[in-house]
C-alpha cells in the first residue's frame, strides 16, 4: 500500500458526461501529480497542484480540470467525455514540489466511456 | 522542456539473462532519474533512482548508470526472474523552477521461463 488513495477504483459512464475522480496523498505530501494512461501506453502528465496551488501543466485538455483543497485531497474533473477519454487515471503524490524523491502512486481509477 | 526517449518498447529475455533499458534526455538541467516499474494492472512503483552527482547505483540485481555528457541513461537487470516480467519506465526531473517529471513511453519486459 503506497498509502496514496484514490476513489472510485473503476468509473463507467457515457459520452458528454462529467465524472471527478479524487485523491488523497499520502499523509505529508504536499504534491500530487495526475497522470493519464491509456492502453499500452505511457504516463502522460496532466497536471500537478503544490500546498494548494497549481504548479505544472502538461498535456491537459481544455474539458479536464483539477484543483488540490486545504487538507491537500485533490480532485480531477473531466467533463464532455468522449470515447478516447478511456483510461487508467494514476494520482501520484511526493513531499516535495518537484518530484525529485520517490513518487508514490495511488492504485488508479480506471475510467470507461461508453 | 524535457523530452525522455526509451528504448526499447518491448524487450524478451530468457530467464537468468540480462536485460538492459536505455533512455536519453533532452535538458541538461535534470537532475534526478527515476525508474519505475509497473505489474499488469498495477500502479507504478519505484525500483531505483539515481542523483546527477553519481555515475552509478546498485541494488541486489539491479543496477542504473548515468552519462551526463551523453545525456542517457540506462537501467540493467541481472539474472532476470520471471517476476521481473513488467513494463519500466524512466523519468527524468530537476529541482527548483516549474518543472514536471517527464517519463518515458515505457519498456515492456518479458522474461522467458
Amino acid at each position: 500500500d503506497s498509502g496514496v488513495t484514490q476513489t472510485p477504483k473503476h468509473l463507467i459512464t457515457a459520452t458528454g458526461q462529467r465524472v471527478t475522480l479524487r485523491c488523497s496523498p499520502r499523509s505529508g505530501d504536499l504534491s500530487v501529480y495526475w497522470y493519464q494512461q491509456s492502453l499500452d501506453q505511457g504516463l502522460q502528465f496532466l497536471i500537478q497542484y503544490y500546498n494548494g496551488e497549481e504548479r505544472a501543466k502538461g498535456n491537459i485538455l481544455e474539458r479536464f480540470s483539477a484543483q488540490q483543497f486545504p487538507d491537500l485531497h485533490s480532485e480531477l474533473n473531466l467533463s464532455s467525455l468522449e470515447l478516447g477519454d478511456s483510461a487508467l487515471y494514476f494520482c501520484a503524490s511526493s513531499v516535495v514540489p518537484d518530484m525529485n524523491t520517490e513518487a508514490f502512486f495511488g492504485q488508479g481509477t480506471r475510467l470507461t466511456v461508453v | 522542456g524535457e523530452n525522455v526517449e526509451q528504448h526499447p518498447s518491448t524487450l524478451s529475455v530468457q530467464e537468468g539473462d540480462s536485460a538492459v533499458i536505455k533512455c536519453t534526455y533532452s535538458d541538461s538541467a535534470s537532475n534526478y532519474f527515476p525508474w519505475y516499474k509497473q505489474e499488469l494492472g498495477k500502479r507504478p512503483q519505484l525500483i531505483i533512482d539515481i542523483r546527477s552527482n553519481v555515475g552509478e547505483k546498485k541494488d541486489q540485481r539491479i543496477a542504473v548508470t548515468l552519462n551526463k555528457t551523453a545525456k542517457h541513461f540506462s537501467l540493467h537487470i541481472t539474472e532476470t526472474q520471471p517476476e521481473d516480467s513488467a513494463v519500466y519506465f524512466c523519468a527524468a526531473s530537476r529541482t527548483g523552477g516549474y518543472q514536471k517529471v517527464t517519463f518515458g513511453t515505457g519498456t515492456k519486459l518479458q522474461v522467458i521461463p
